[in-house]
C-alpha cells in the first residue's frame, strides 16, 4: 500500500493567516492526489483533484500544488469556516488510503 | 445533485454480518460513469476505503477486508450495498458511502452520504 504522511499533525493559526499543508507519498503517485476537508460529525468534502484542479463551489482561497510525492494545500487567507481536519488521498494504485490528516485549530 | 444516504442497524454483535445500504437519489447506480464506494472512519482516526463496484461488473476491495466483504447493487432500488462478516470491536466506525469517478485510478470521492456509525458490540 502505498503511505500517505500528513505534516504537521495539527496547527493553530488566526483569521486571514496563509497556511500551508503538505503530504507526501511513500512513492510517486504523479498527480493523483485529492484533498478533502471535515468539520467535526460530518462527512468529508471534497476541495481539490488531481493534485491542483478546484472543485466547483470550493472558496478561491484553497489551492492544490504538488507532484510525484510531495504535494500541498494552501489556504490563502484562513476564514472562521475553515477551521477543520483536511485529508489527502492516493488515487494512483489500489487501495486507495488517505492520510492522517492535519487539524487546523483557532489561535 | 446527487445525494447518497446510508441506512443498517446501529448496533452489531461480534462475529455477526455488518449490513449497510446507500440509497442513491438525484442520479442512477447504473451509471457507467462511476463506481459506488465504502469509506469508515473509526471513532477519532482516519479515513479507511472498503471497497468499490461497478455497475459495469467488477467490485474491488482493500486487501486486508477481502476475505469478509460483499459489495454488491441493486439496480431496481437505486441502491448499492455493504456486507462485513465476522465483525469485531475494531469494526466499529462511521461508515460512508461514496461516489467516484470510472478512470484509469481511482479518482475522487464526492459526493458522501452523511455517515452511520455503527458499534460492535454485545
Amino acid at each position: 500500500d502505498i503511505q500517505m504522511t500528513q505534516s504537521p499533525s495539527s496547527l493553530s493559526a488566526s483569521v486571514g493567516d496563509r497556511v500551508t499543508l503538505t503530504c507526501r507519498a511513500s512513492q510517486s503517485i504523479n498527480n493523483f492526489l485529492n484533498w478533502y476537508q471535515q468539520k467535526p460529525g460530518t462527512a468529508p468534502k471534497l476541495l481539490i483533484y488531481a493534485a491542483s484542479s478546484l472543485q466547483s463551489g470550493v472558496p478561491s482561497r484553497f489551492s492544490g500544488s504538488g507532484s510525484g510525492t510531495h504535494f500541498t494545500l494552501t489556504v490563502s487567507s484562513l476564514q472562521p469556516e475553515d477551521f477543520a481536519t483536511y485529508y489527502c488521498q492516493q488515487s494512483y494504485s489500489t487501495p486507495p488510503t488517505f492520510g492522517q490528516g492535519t487539524r487546523v485549530e483557532i489561535k | 445533485q446527487q445525494q447518497l444516504q446510508e441506512s443498517g442497524p446501529g448496533l452489531v454483535e461480534p462475529s455477526e454480518t455488518l449490513s449497510l445500504t446507500c440509497t442513491v437519489s438525484g442520479g442512477s447506480v447504473t451509471s457507467y460513469s462511476h463506481y459506488w464506494a465504502w469509506i469508515r472512519q473509526p471513532p477519532g482516526k482516519g479515513l479507511e476505503w472498503i471497497g468499490s463496484i461497478y455497475y459495469g461488473g467488477s467490485t474491488y476491495s482493500d486487501p486486508s477486508l477481502k476475505s469478509r466483504v460483499i459489495i454488491s447493487v441493486d439496480a431496481s432500488k437505486n441502491q448499492f450495498s455493504l456486507k462485513l462478516n465476522s465483525v469485531t470491536a475494531a469494526d466499529t466506525a462511521v461508515y460512508y458511502c461514496a461516489r467516484h469517478p470510472y478512470r484509469s485510478d481511482w479518482g475522487w470521492f464526492d459526493p458522501w452520504g452523511q455517515g452511520t456509525l455503527v458499534t460492535v458490540s454485545s
